[in-house]
């Protein structure tokens, strides 16, 4: 049971370049969710989903895009890459809200 | 404003002591807490939970304290262990979902 699994694990842009971070989960979890998480700020909220098919902003939805075309799948995009992006993003799913989340590896991105 | 802050950055304790990492939180609509432990270079895994119509809540090794009129939470790990070592954070929930992480404590576990 893979849990959630997030790809690519490491990637460095360009200012400017675009690109997708695809997270997918194996526990038909309603809820999935977008964090990035920057030193000594905790986690925060990106976007999230309810739902196949649905998303909403978080707390720090400014330079990104996310979809949800299936369940078991949310995707994170960065249409033009910006060096305050450089972070690490975390992927998580739960079965509802109020509840527990499960979490991806990570992915590490640099923008120079 | 809402907020989920931690005293301590840093805790160093000697293996097969108990662990004590608190948290103090602002929003008294919160009614549900995590703690995660998130080791280096992997993603946070739940560790503990409770919700506001609790005060206590233990777990294998772990217990969970919740304070409301002080809005404080706290960990306790007992009898730590080296594998113990990795940053621990306190999350809130309000209902729905939005959980407000905190910035997180590193926890030393001195062999």
């Amino acid at each position: 049971n893979a849990g959630v699994t997030q790809t690519p694990k490491f990637r460095v842009l360009k200012t400017g370049q675009s690109m997708t971070l695809l997270c997918a989960q194996d526990m038909n979890h309603e809820y999935m969710y977008w964090y990035r998480q920057d030193p000594g700020m905790g986690l925060r909220l990106i976007h999230y989903s309810v739902g196949e098919g649905t998303t909403a902003k978080g707390e720090v939805p400014d330079g990104y895009n996310v979809s949800r075309l299936k369940k078991q799948n949310f995707l994170l995009g960065l249409e033009s890459a910006a060096p305050s992006q450089t972070s690490v993003y975390f992927c998580a799913s739960s079965p509802r809200g109020n509840t527990e989340a499960f979490f991806g590896q990570g992915t590490r991105l640099t923008v120079v | 404003g809402e907020s989920v802050g931690l005293h301590l950055p840093t805790l160093s304790v000697q293996e097969g002591d108990n662990s004590i990492i608190n948290c103090a939180y602002s929003n008294s609509a919160s009614d549900y807490f995590i703690w995660y432990k998130q080791e280096s270079g992997k993603g946070p895994q739940f560790i503990i939970d409770i919700r506001s119509n609790m005060d206590k809540r233990q777990g294998q090794r772990v217990t969970v304290l919740l304070n409301k009129t002080v809005k404080h939470l706290s960990l306790q790990i007992a009898a730590t262990q080296p594998g113990d070592s990795a940053v621990y954070f306190c999350a809130e929930n309000s209902g729905g979902f939005k959980t407000i992480f905190g910035a997180g404590t590193r926890l030393f576990v001195k062999a």
